[in-house]
């Protein structure tokens, strides 16, 4: 089946840093999302990424989807304590019906 | 946005008996719903993707027979899992996609701990 490669798979920063993660994958995907699970909850979308190369911000976040549509990155500018969790990147091959294949996640540490 | 409801948040249950998970669309019709696995430090993993009126469609290496799905309305998908063992411990998430929003319309429960003593 489908593989997402994310990397890296944890990272210890000082606060206000800014942070910098991505996926790669072998196959292509229609529909690239960035998830962030706080522990014991569901994850909550961050980012929603359709067009290849599309290039997308909320707020301190930003993301990109490959040319490709084989791989993005997740940005992270000056980071806060809140950010502290664990970030998934997720593909879906088609517009709607097909459940989503999700990369190993990144654990955010943030130390003040 | 879409909310989806998802019961219990936590249950122990014993080896050898059953549990049913509920997974709920408040505000928007649902046909299609997926339901998630999630190990301690690990990913989710997609188990099988519930279709209103019809049967499940199952991930390989998935036991159907274990995980039982029923999609019987629009708003409301069941997760039951038979005769559970401590293996089958694990956070287990539902999510659905509003129709006509891919992507940005794919929302996620808030997860069932299963703990089976």
């Amino acid at each position: 089946g489908q593989q997402l490669n994310q990397s890296p798979q944890s990272m210890f920063i000082q606060e206000g840093e800014d942070v910098s993660m991505n996926c790669t994958s072998s196959s292509i995907f229609n529909t690239w999302l960035w998830y962030k699970q706080e522990p014991g909850e569901g994850p909550v979308l961050l980012i929603a990424l359709y067009k290849a190369g599309e290039l997308t911000s909320n707020g301190r976040l930003t993301a990109q989807f490959g040319i490709t549509r084989k791989d993005s990155f997740l940005n992270i500018s000056a980071s806060i304590p809140s950010d502290v969790g664990i970030y998934f990147c997720a593909g879906q091959l088609s517009e709607v019906g097909d459940g989503l294949t999700f990369g190993k996640g990144t654990h955010l540490i943030i130390q003040p | 946005g879409a909310v989806v409801s998802q019961h219990p948040s936590r249950v122990i249950c014993k080896s050898g008996t059953s549990v049913k998970i509920e997974c709920r669309s408040l505000d928007f019709q649902a046909t299609t719903m997926f339901w998630y696995r999630q190990f301690p430090k690990q990913s989710l993993m997609l188990m099988a993707t519930s279709n209103e009126g019809s049967k499940a469609t199952y991930e390989q290496g998935v036991e159907k027979d274990k995980f039982l799905i029923n999609h019987a309305s629009l708003t409301l998908s069941t997760l039951t899992v038979t005769s559970a063992h401590p293996e089958d411990s694990s956070f287990y998430i539902c999510s659905t996609q509003e129709s006509g929003a891919p992507g940005y319309g794919y929302t996620f429960g808030s997860g069932t701990r299963l703990t089976v003593v």
